[in-house]
């Protein structure tokens, strides 16, 4: 079973700041499998970003991911006050298990 | 426009059984993949079990031989039967719709609000 591993668990900044997330899998995963997601309190995840790198309709340009094999990163150029939340990374494979990685809360 | 109701949850005693529904609508069920994400109390989020359009069922190692998924097109229902319930499956369930794209692009683009599981003496 694949582990993907996020870091860091928390991470404090500003709007307007610039926001990396990495998520490490512990063998290599296919670009097409790698997933983002974003999670409010209270409410469902949200697809964010698929195939590693392309935004999901609906979401803005200020969200990129990317990365390859076991090292996948998910970018927020300029943080906006809604974008605080937790974020997932995900494996997708062709076979389940389709595993989550524990999340990276993003506060202010 | 796509909706995922889950229903069936509830509060149940260790090793009871329960079966959680989700009624979708918006799409057309029975050509998708369907799957359930459990979230515990402040946890993570924890991926069970899928469904192919055609039956095939997939489960985490944690709920294997206790949980069955299953689905009916002329219903237009997913269910999820949760046996031998152990404190641990405490958690708000979420089904999702499962989108593939050319066969190796998988992601869940869309879920439901979710059903709350307790299992509780």
């Amino acid at each position: 079973e694949i582990v993907l591993t996020q870091s860091p668990g928390t991470l404090s900044l500003s709007p307007g700041e610039r926001a990396t997330l990495s998520c490490r899998a512990s063998q290599s995963v296919s670009s097409n499998s790698l997933v983002w997601y974003q999670q409010k309190p209270g409410q469902a995840p949200r697809l964010l970003i698929y195939g590693a790198s392309t935004r999901a309709t609906g979401i803005p340009d200020r969200f990129s991911g990317s990365g390859s094999g076991t090292d996948f990163t998910l970018t927020i150029s300029r943080l906006e006050p809604e974008d605080f939340a937790v974020y997932y990374c995900q494996q997708c494979g062709r076979s389940p298990p389709y595993t989550f990685g524990q999340g990276t809360k993003l506060e202010i | 426009e796509v909706q995922l109701l889950e229903s069936g949850g509830g509060l149940v005693q260790p090793g009871g059984s329960l079966r959680l529904s989700c009624a979708p609508s918006g799409f057309t069920f029975s050509n998708y993949a369907m799957t359930w994400v459990r979230q515990a109390p402040g946890k993570g989020l924890e991926w069970v079990s899928a469904i192919s359009p055609g039956g095939n069922t997939y489960y985490a190692d944690s709920v294997k031989g206790r949980f069955t998924i299953s689905r009916d097109h002329s219903k237009n229902m997913l269910y999820l039967q949760m046996n031998s319930l152990r404190a641990e499956d405490t958690a708000l369930y979420y089904c999702a719709k499962v989108q593939v794209e050319m066969s190796t692009i998988r992601y869940f683009n869309y879920w439901g609000q979710g059903t709350l599981v307790t299992v509780s003496s």
